[in-house]
This record gives C-alpha cells, sequence and structure tokens, in this order.
C-alpha cells in the first residue's frame, strides 16, 4: 500500500527556516517525482514545485523559487522541504504528492496527510 | 499562468439530489484536467483526470465533461460521504494550477 506520511505540525517565528518531511513507503521511492503543494484557507491550492529522486533534480514554480529547498534521501525513501525566511504568508498547510504520469497525462495519485506550519510570534 | 475558475464557491444538496461544479480556464487546456476531492482535514484525492477519465476506485456516480475552456464534475444520487470540497486542477501549462475549490454540503 503506497502510503506518504509526513512530519508533525510546526510553530515557527517569523524569519526562521522549518524543514518537513514526507517518508514514502509501498512503491519504489525513485521511479516517481515528488511534489510539494501549499493550501491556505480561501487561497486554495499552489503547487510549489518538484524533485525527482532518482537525480535530485528539481523544479520549482517561479514565486516559491526563493522559499523552498527541495531534497530527497534515497536510503530512507524521504522527501524534504525546507521553507526559509518565514512569514505570516507562509502560514499554511503543505502537502506532498506522488505525481504519475503518462502520454501527457498528469495527475497526483497519492498525499500525504499535511502538515500545519504557523508563523506566529 | 493559466487561472482556473472554478463555481459556485460552496453548494448546499439534498441526498440523492445530482450535483455539477463547473471549472472554467483563462485558455484552452485541451482536456488537460483532474478534479480532486477534499473532506475536512484529510488530503486531496483523485477523482477524475483527462476531464473524463474516473480514476481507479471512485464510484461512478462522479463523471467529467467539458472541453476547451469550460469543464464540469457531476455526481449523480448525492450521497452523505460526498460532502467535501472539490478542486479542479488543469496540467495541459506549468505551472499547474488549480481551482479555488467548491464546499458541498447537505441541505
Amino acid at each position: 500500500e503506497v502510503q506518504l506520511q509526513q512530519s508533525g505540525p510546526e510553530l515557527q517565528r517569523p524569519g526562521a527556516s522549518v524543514k518537513l518531511s514526507c517518508k514514502a513507503s509501498g512503491y519504489t521511492f525513485t521511479e516517481y517525482y515528488m511534489y510539494w503543494v501549499k493550501q491556505r484557507p480561501k487561497q486554495g491550492l499552489e503547487l510549489i514545485g518538484r524533485i525527482d529522486p532518482e537525480d535530485c533534480s528539481t523544479d520549482y514554480v517561479e514565486k516559491f523559487k526563493n522559499k523552498a529547498t527541495l531534497t530527497a534521501d534515497t536510503s530512507s525513501n524521504t522527501a524534504y522541504m525546507q521553507l526559509s525566511s518565514l512569514t505570516s504568508e507562509d502560514t499554511a498547510t503543505y502537502f506532498c504528492a506522488r505525481l504519475d504520469y503518462y502520454d501527457g497525462t498528469y495527475y497526483f495519485d497519492y498525499w500525504g496527510q499535511g502538515v500545519m506550519v504557523t508563523v506566529s510570534s | 499562468d493559466i487561472q482556473m475558475t472554478q463555481s459556485p464557491a460552496s453548494l448546499s444538496a439534498s441526498l440523492g439530489e445530482t450535483v455539477t461544479i463547473e471549472c472554467r480556464a483563462s485558455e484552452d487546456i485541451y482536456n488537460g484536467l483532474a478534479w480532486y476531492q477534499q473532506k475536512p482535514g484529510k488530503s486531496p484525492q483523485l477523482l477524475i483526470y483527462n476531464a473524463n477519465s474516473l480514476h481507479t476506485g471512485v464510484p461512478s456516480r462522479f463523471s467529467g465533461s467539458g472541453s476547451g475552456t469550460q469543464y464540469s464534475l457531476k455526481i449523480n444520487s448525492l450521497q452523505s460521504e460526498d460532502v467535501a470540497s472539490y478542486f479542479c486542477q488543469q496540467y495541459y501549462d506549468y505551472p499547474w494550477t488549480f481551482g479555488g475549490g467548491t464546499k458541498l454540503e447537505l441541505k
């Protein structure tokens, strides 16, 4: 059974950094891209970027290029996202999501349970 | 970026009713559209991809249709477990973008 298990909720001060984890199981970690998605109430869902665990190549949506850093550890089948210089705008729930694709069709077939990040002084 | 506009933002319906949610793209997305269901406190779950293909295990009361810039998700014979928020997402052009969501409640 495919599972993406994310780390626990975070409370951080403005200006701090936080590193979130997403541990994959039930499939071959290196065979699927892992994406990260941000969700804020009344703001909908936003794509942050992805990592290819096979070679750790990354791709970021423009607005998150200076905010998020994606890494992966194939020895533990875990993907990470570090968020830097936190502000109140980073208060959100963050999901990791596995991408499946074929012939120009892309979809997120498995999602982590989400992790709430709260930025407050 | 392609903008995805969903309507309505919220919807109240009775058990057994048929519900339709609309999603409009700011440009042609050539059926590169997925629908997700998100129950309160849970992560999104894939329902539909390629605008009208039902994902494995999704009940057949869910269906998707549309083309060009206009798409819709239909739920036939609404069940209590369908209470959730629904999001469309285009994957025709990167960055992939999501609609603002439709919150479905029981009347």
